[in-house]
Formats: structure tokens, sequence, C-alpha cells
């Protein structure tokens, strides 16, 4: 699976869009960019994955550019609760093959009153 | 239930004992995955599960770690001869075939070896 650099931390104020940006320049034409996010003392959470297409769902965006090499998570009003470690991972939608998920160090966010 | 069970939530043990470590994974998930986390640090794969294929043990630190998964649902993670790096976050996930729209991840049993 292709490896992906993300900054190891960002501020944020609340009520505002948290932009976490995911750089993933080797990533291959199968491969998709999934985002969890792991809130202090709980288990990674599951948040958005996406192709080439841009996609939203209830908890974020996720923006891919054209030429897929990089991405962007977008919480478009970002609370307290967001605050959590981000990680962005790139790896090959398959069925049952070699699906353990490659975590790497992440996004610090920290979301601020 | 609704969601990825891990038991105990906290485990003190002395070093050289033995300890299992249990997950129950959401039902009807065919995959089963279990990560370590140490105090500050990423995740670490240790084991996967799919169906009735043989499993990918790739990511066990030593012999002393040890998974089975019964009747293709309840996982148990077994350390013999506990040390004191063993100390983590024992993380559990399952997921549909293999994680393609997601995982869904435990909330861990917290390992401390005194």
């Amino acid at each position: 699976d292709a490896k992906t650099t993300q900054p190891p931390s960002m501020d944020c104020a609340e009520g505002r869009a948290a932009n976490l940006p995911c750089n993933h320049s080797t990533i291959s034409g199968n491969e998709y960019v999934y985002w969890y996010r792991q809130i202090h003392s709980q288990g990674p959470q599951y948040i958005i994955h996406g192709l080439k297409n841009n996609e939203t769902n209830e908890m974020a965006s996720l923006i891919i550019t054209e030429d897929r090499k990089s991405s962007t998570l977008i919480l478009p009003h970002a609370t307290l609760r967001d605050t959590a470690v981000y990680y962005c991972i790139v790896r090959a939608r398959r069925n049952n093959a070699g699906n353990m998920l490659t975590f790497g160090g992440g996004t610090r966010l920290m979301v601020k009153p | 239930g609704a969601g990825v069970s891990q038991s105990p939530s906290n485990k003190v043990t002395e070093k050289g004992k033995d300890v299992e470590l249990r997950c129950d994974p959401i039902s009807g998930h065919t995959a089963l995955y279990w990560y370590r986390q140490s105090l500050g640090q990423g995740l670490e794969f240790l084991i996967y599960f799919q169906g009735n294929s043989a499993p990918d043990k790739s990511g066990l630190p030593s012999d002393r770690f040890s998974a089975e998964r019964t009747g293709g649902s309840v996982s148990t993670l077994t350390i013999q001869r506990t040390q004191q790096e063993d100390s983590a976050v024992y993380l559990c996930a399952s997921s549909l075939d293999g994680g393609r729209d997601g995982y869904t991840f435990g909330s861990g049993t917290r390992l401390t070896v005194v």
C-alpha cells in the first residue's frame, strides 16, 4: 500500500472548518484513500473513504486532487469533541486478502475554544 | 451487539503470567483484526482473520503471542509469559468482507505488566 504523509499536528478554532491534508504521491490506480480518527482513550473510528471523486457524509468531506496525489479531510464546523488524531491511509479496496490497515503517525488535531 | 466488544477493559498482570484477551466482533462481520498500541505510539498490526482462511499472523511480535477465532465469531488473543514491554492497549476490529467500507474498532483492553 502507498505511503502517506501528514503534518504531525494542527490547531483549529471551535466552529471553524478544519482542513487536514494528506500527501500520497505514490498512490496507484486501485488504491482508495481512507480516513480514521482516534479520540483519546478510544479505538480508531472510521470517517470516510474515496477513490477519485469527492465524498461527503455526516461526519466530513473528502476532497481528492485530480491527480490523486493528495487529499484533504474537511470537518466543516469543528467542535471540541473533534480533538483527536486523524489518520490518512491508502489501501487497495480488496476482498478477502491481506486487508490489514497500516496506520502512520497521523495528525493530532486540537480544536480550541 | 451494536459494536465490537472487548474484555476485560483493563488487565494488570505480573511478569511471567499468561493473559487472555477477548474480542466479540459485530455479528455477521467475517473479518477480525488485532492491533496493539503502546503508550504514545501508533497502531501496530498483530493478526487478521478472514472467514475460514488461514489467519495472517505476520504481525505477531514473538511466539509468546497467539490468537484463535472459534466458530468464525469470538476471538481470543493469548500472551504467554508476559513481559513489561507487552504493556499496551490491545485493540480489536471487525469488518464485512475485507473492510472495503471501513473497520469498526472496539475500545480496547489496556494491559499492564508489572
